[in-house]
């Protein structure tokens, strides 16, 4: 069936360098998508989210890409912390469910 | 504002038993979602109830089933239990009737299964 996928799975930055996660998502009536962040022992934490008639948005220190040409999304990440540290997943909507990917871990050292 | 509370945090239960998950959405929320989530895995949609009937149902077997009552808090309950099921069990409410809008969250229940 149509899933969501991750390119990447472990992603290590320097703290105050960029961080790019990448995504694909296969499944063409997907009409907003969504990245988490999930924290050890916790549940996934909304941080941003973007609909299918746009190309980008930007919240604060983050901004997502969507290009529905290659069905490709991103999370680009300025200025990576260690608090940002954490498992980051993008999830596709269709039909009012959550599609999730496998997810990334991103490491941010000091 | 309190957001979405799952209980217990943490349950070990034995093959064949059965469990109930509990789940409170966020104030405002009247819609929930519930999701099973393996270790190094996304999360997988389970079902979601609205007016207190399952309205969406993902692909997990009949031994799954939930409810949902009038104050919109809802219950997983998973009988037969198999060494399979061990999972973190996550729950995610929203508002209906608005599309669009990012599902919330709470920590989940870690199950396992002896």
């Amino acid at each position: 069936g149509e899933s969501v996928g991750l390119h990447l799975p472990t992603l290590s930055v320097q703290e105050g360098d960029n961080s790019i996660i990448n995504c694909a998502y296969s499944n063409s009536a997907s009409d907003y998508f969504i990245w988490y962040k999930q924290e050890s022992g916790k549940g996934p934490q909304f941080i941003i989210d973007i609909r299918s008639n746009m190309d980008k948005r930007q919240g604060q220190r983050v901004t997502v890409l969507l290009n529905k040409t290659v069905k490709h999304l991103s999370l680009q990440i300025a200025a990576t912390q260690p608090g940002d540290s954490a498992v980051y997943f993008c999830a596709e909507k269709v039909y009012s469910t959550l599609t999730f990917g496998k997810g990334t871990m991103l490491l941010v050292s000091p | 504002d309190a957001g979405v509370t799952q209980s217990p945090t943490h349950l070990i239960k034995t093959r064949g038993q059965q469990v109930t998950l509990r789940c409170s959405p966020k104030s405002g929320h009247d819609t929930v979602s519930w999701y099973q989530q393996a270790l190094g895995q996304g999360p997988q949609f389970i079902f979601q109830y609205y007016e207190e009937e399952e309205r969406q149902r993902g692909n997990f077997p009949d031994r799954f089933s939930g409810h949902q009552f009038p104050n919109y808090s809802s219950e997983l309950n998973v009988n037969a239990l198999l060494l399979g099921d061990s999972a973190l069990y996550l729950c995610a409410s929203s508002l209906k009737g608005i599309s669009n809008q990012p599902q919330h969250f709470g920590d989940g229940t870690r199950l396992s299964i002896l």
